[in-house]
């Protein structure tokens, strides 16, 4: 089973704050998704990336999916209390079935 | 609105116990899940069905079997828990992935999650 690694695991930051988080694969995926989720609650969507080198942007978010489509980045600008939470990203294979990352936590303190 | 629920927010059971979890989606969703949620591990797949009565293992499925006897709901039974099944258990629905040129799989929704003790 192939793994999809984040970094950071954890992140701890002060609003107002931008902050990067990385999601790596050594293999090569369709799209790929990135999810949140707060606590007591499942994961949610937020953007699927489909083209090598694909930038999207959801209000302060910017995802970036790689040219060689192994890996992906989610910027967050300024960030607000309310962007805490566990940052998942998921590799798409071509089946019915997603790959997940291990997970980054975010803190974001008022 | 799109709808997962599970069957309990927290559950505790004793080991060896036959425990079931539930997972209803109002989305006529063909595809659903079980994943078990651990630190650090991120979302590791138990099960997964493609359809009703259908079935197929994912990474982890030791330990566990699945029901799918409609389509709307899909069961997780723990036939005989044990203290490393303490997680935290979350079904998802999707459609189907379909072939195109720029198919992808699709969104998962998710429910909010069972948290199990096993003491």
């Amino acid at each position: 089973t192939q793994l999809l690694e984040q970094s950071p695991q954890f992140l701890s930051i002060q609003e107002g704050e931008n902050l990067t988080v990385y999601c790596n694969s050594s293999s090569v995926f369709s799209s790929l998704q990135w999810y949140r989720q707060e606590p007591g609650e499942g994961p949610v969507l937020l953007v699927t990336v489909v083209t090598g080198g694909e930038v999207k942007k959801l209000k302060r978010l910017t995802f970036q999916f790689g040219d060689a489509r192994k890996d992906s980045s989610l910027h967050i600008t300024a960030a607000q209390p309310g962007d805490t939470g566990l940052y998942l990203c998921a590799g798409d294979e071509n089946t019915d079935k997603l790959i997940f990352g291990t997970g980054t936590r975010l803190q974001v303190f008022p | 609105d799109v709808k997962v629920t599970q069957s309990s927010r927290y559950l505790v059971k004793r080991t060896g116990e036959k425990v079931f979890l539930e997972c209803v989606q109002d989305m006529d969703h063909e595809n659903m899940f079980w994943y078990r949620q651990d630190p650090g591990l991120g979302l590791r797949l138990i099960y997964f069905s493609y359809d009703v009565k259908m079935k197929e293992k994912g990474d982890i499925p030791e330990g566990y079997s699945v029901s799918r006897e409609k389509k709307e709901r899909f069961s997780l039974i723990l036939e005989s828990a044990s203290t490393n099944q303490t997680s935290m258990y979350l079904c998802a629905s999707s459609l189907p992935w379909t072939s195109g040129s720029f198919s992808y799989t699709d969104t998962q929704y998710f429910g909010p999650g069972t948290r199990l003790t096993v003491l």
